[in-house]
């Protein structure tokens, strides 16, 4: 079975800062993608980094980065020079072997003017 | 041009009611989903239809009943509406996979719906 935790249900962090935000998995699925979702208060769910299991590299995308550690499981977010927008609740989530992508309960970041 | 559409927006409802959310997607994709947020947030999946097959479906009362018509559309029907149904549901799609592959599909990402913010009362 797969699961997702994260521990951090707020944050809150400075304008122009970065913060991290963290992701632990389990699972028994040799190979297997983990996501990370944006969802601002208007709702929608906003696709933001994909990190492979087999991927050297940890994945970026613009000020998004994901800090990959495999032997521990985790997969946190980093978001580099937080802006006002970026206030909003973060999902991560995992897909393996059975392809249904598992969420984790969100961490609620709030971005301090 | 929005990638994949939901309607309604908003459903408010009494309990007993049938009512259907539909979803549509100009993506090109083969597999779409249906997921369930309830108050706290959390996402469910439901179900998930590669090219009109079913090819997961949760642990969902049989109440709820999706219909694929084509690739593109995937609509969600739920009879006798209960309060507990009251949540928001999030209708997503993905490139498509085979059952049969090993990783493909594993690093598909899913691109989701406005979402349609149901409220039985």
């Amino acid at each position: 079975a797969q699961k997702i935790t994260q521990t951090q249900p707020g944050m809150f962090v400075q304008e122009k800062e970065a913060v991290t935000l963290d992701c632990t998995y389990d699972t028994s699925d040799p190979s297997y993608g983990l996501f990370w979702y944006k969802q601002p208060s208007s709702g929608e769910m906003i696709f933001l980094i994909y990190q492979g299991s087999y991927d050297q590299q940890n994945a970026t995308e613009g000020r998004y980065s994901l800090n990959f550690q495999k032997a521990r499981k985790s997969a946190n977010l980093v978001i580099s020079a937080s802006q006002l927008g970026d206030s909003a609740m973060y999902f991560c989530a995992m897909r393996g072997s059975n392809y249904k992508l598992t969420f984790g309960k969100g961490t609620l970041l709030t971005v301090n003017p | 041009d929005t990638a994949v559409s939901q309607t309604p927006k908003y459903l408010v409802t009494q309990m007993g009611n049938d009512k259907s959310i539909k979803c549509e997607q100009n993506l090109g994709h083969d597999t779409m989903y249906w997921y369930k947020q309830d108050s706290k947030k959390f996402l469910k999946i439901m179900f998930s239809y590669n090219n009109k097959e079913l090819i997961i479906n949760e642990t969902v009362p049989n109440r709820f009943s999706p219909k694929s018509p084509d690739k593109a559309h995937l609509n969600l029907h739920i009879n006798s509406l209960e309060l507990g149904d009251s949540a928001v549901y999030f209708c997503a799609s993905s490139q498509g996979f085979t059952l049969a592959g090993e990783k493909y599909g594993i690093g598909e990402t899913q691109y989701f719906g406005p979402g349609t913010r149901l409220l039985v009362l």
